[in-house]
């Protein structure tokens, strides 16, 4: 069984640009959460996607936008960089059953530095 | 400020007990969760609690929640080197899914 797997691992842009982080969900999970973790913080919720569909959004602006595909791979883009977007990005899948709790498998990350 | 609130640092002895303590502010949350996060990875899953239960135990790892006062603790016994770490706790606000909500982490240092 295949783990939550991202990419890339680390990113540089410059404020202004565009980012395309890319994650791909364990075997059999169809829901892609992505957080993103300031240094220092805990992480912070960006949003969900279930079955293709955002299924949640925490606090973050329209810049920060997805996509989750047929396989329920997922991208996660910003428009617009600004140097406090420089974080670690989380990727975690999972998939919801009956029972209220579901586990959620992290990846390992992608480290974006804005400057 | 964050809903979830952590101690920034614990430093202990190999061999000792290490609590690291939690507090969290929605009290609608069915569950509450530990993550450990070694440096350069991801958020690796410790162990849950359901917000019905007082404690829960596995192997090394007790978890305590009161519920009145909201706070959430996790010990860790014989704590090794290979337990330093940052530790989240994660709470899953009432009707948000499965959304986490993560305190800041509380960064373990084992000393030999």
């Amino acid at each position: 069984e295949t783990g939550v797997t991202q990419s890339p691992t680390h990113l540089i842009k410059t404020r202004g640009q565009q980012v395309t982080l890319r994650c791909s969900s364990q075997s059999g999970h169809n829901t892609v959460s992505w957080y993103q973790q300031a240094l220092g913080q805990g992480p912070q919720f960006i949003f969900q996607y279930y079955r293709e569909e955002e299924n949640g959004r925490g606090n973050f602006p329209p810049r920060f936008s997805g996509l989750q595909f047929p396989n329920y791979s997922s991208e996660l883009n910003v428009n617009a960089l600004e140097l406090d977007d420089s974080a670690l990005y989380l990727c975690a899948s999972s998939f919801p059953g009956l029972e209220a709790y579901n586990e959620q498998f992290f990846g390992p990350g992608t480290r974006l530095t804005v400057l | 400020g964050e809903d979830v609130e952590q101690s920034l640092f614990l430093s202990v002895r190999e061999g000792d007990s290490s609590v690291i303590n939690c507090t969290y502010t929605d009290s609608s949350s069915t569950y509450l969760y530990w993550y450990k996060q070694e440096p350069g990875a991801g958020l690796q899953l410790l162990t849950y609690i359901f917000s019905n239960m007082d404690m829960k135990q596995d192997q090394r790892l007790t978890v305590l929640l009161n519920k009145k006062d909201k706070h959430l603790s996790l010990r860790i016994a014989d704590t090794q080197t290979g337990d330093s770490a940052i530790y989240f706790c994660a709470e899953t606000p009432n009707n948000a899914g499965n959304m986490l909500t993560f305190g800041g982490g509380t960064r373990l240092m084992v000393k030999p």
